[in-house]
């Protein structure tokens, strides 16, 4: 399979602790990002990267959520201390670089996180 | 005011049906647009993109507003396998992050 892969797609953990989610993204593009979708919503923006450079990261993102892509390959997720409110889908989605126009992000099956 | 705005509906058409969707965005520099289905508890895929002169793919047909700053979708002969969530998706020059709008269900009835 060569999309973008995600794992694990379900973790049920208890609030106070901590979790991390792994993406694997096609391998030849140089952007990664990351997202968050709740029920009846779109994706919410998280954070992305240029290989393994950090380029942005969205107010959303409190100081309990950490990203990382240290070789600029595959990209993990960090949320400390998890809360009930964090309970969503979060999503990774890859693409070439999108210098150029209408180039499309691909996503990965996503991670359902259930804070209980 | 968010940056892509779209009507969440429920649109409940029949089957044959034909359904407009409208998108707006508030940012001028948006350069790209795309329109992302999604189905129920699934990852959300490309449809189609949008592009200046408005662009057709079987029964969807999308369209771009600058002026206004508006994007449509429109599908012909709706089918049952079209009810989905479609998403209407920007890049903003400068930063190339993808923005969602809320998406719009729709719901094709026999």
């Amino acid at each position: 399979d060569t999309g973008v892969s995600q794992d694990p797609r379900h973790k049920i953990t208890k609030r106070g602790q901590n979790v991390t989610f792994r993406c694997d993204p096609i391998s030849e593009h140089n952007r990664l990002y990351w997202y968050r979708q709740t029920l009846g919503q779109g994706p919410e923006f998280l954070t992305y990267f240029q290989n393994e450079a950090q380029l942005e990261k969205s107010r959303l993102l409190s100081d309990r959520f950490s990203a990382e892509r240290p070789k600029g390959s595959f990209s993990t997720l960090e949320i400390q201390r998890t809360e009930q409110g964090d309970s969503a889908m979060y999503l990774c989605a890859s693409s070439p670089n999108p210098a150029s126009m209408n180039t499309e992000a691909f996503f990965g099956q996503g991670t359902r996180l259930t804070v209980v | 005011r968010k940056e892509v705005e779209q009507d969440p509906g429920p649109f409940n058409v029949p089957e044959g049906a034909t359904v407009a969707f409208n998108c707006t965005y508030s940012n001028s520099a948006s350069q790209s647009f795309f329109w992302y289905r999604q189905d129920c508890r699934k990852e959300p895929k490309l449809l189609m993109s949008v592009y200046s002169s408005g662009n057709e793919d079987g029964r969807f047909t999308a369209q771009l507003n600058r002026a206004s700053q508006y994007i449509s979708l429109l599908i012909r002969d709706s089918k049952l396998s079209d009810s989905a969530t479609y998403l209407c998706v920007v890049i903003t020059s400068g930063t190339y992050k993808y923005i969602f709008g809320t998406g719009t269900r729709l719901k094709v009835l026999a």
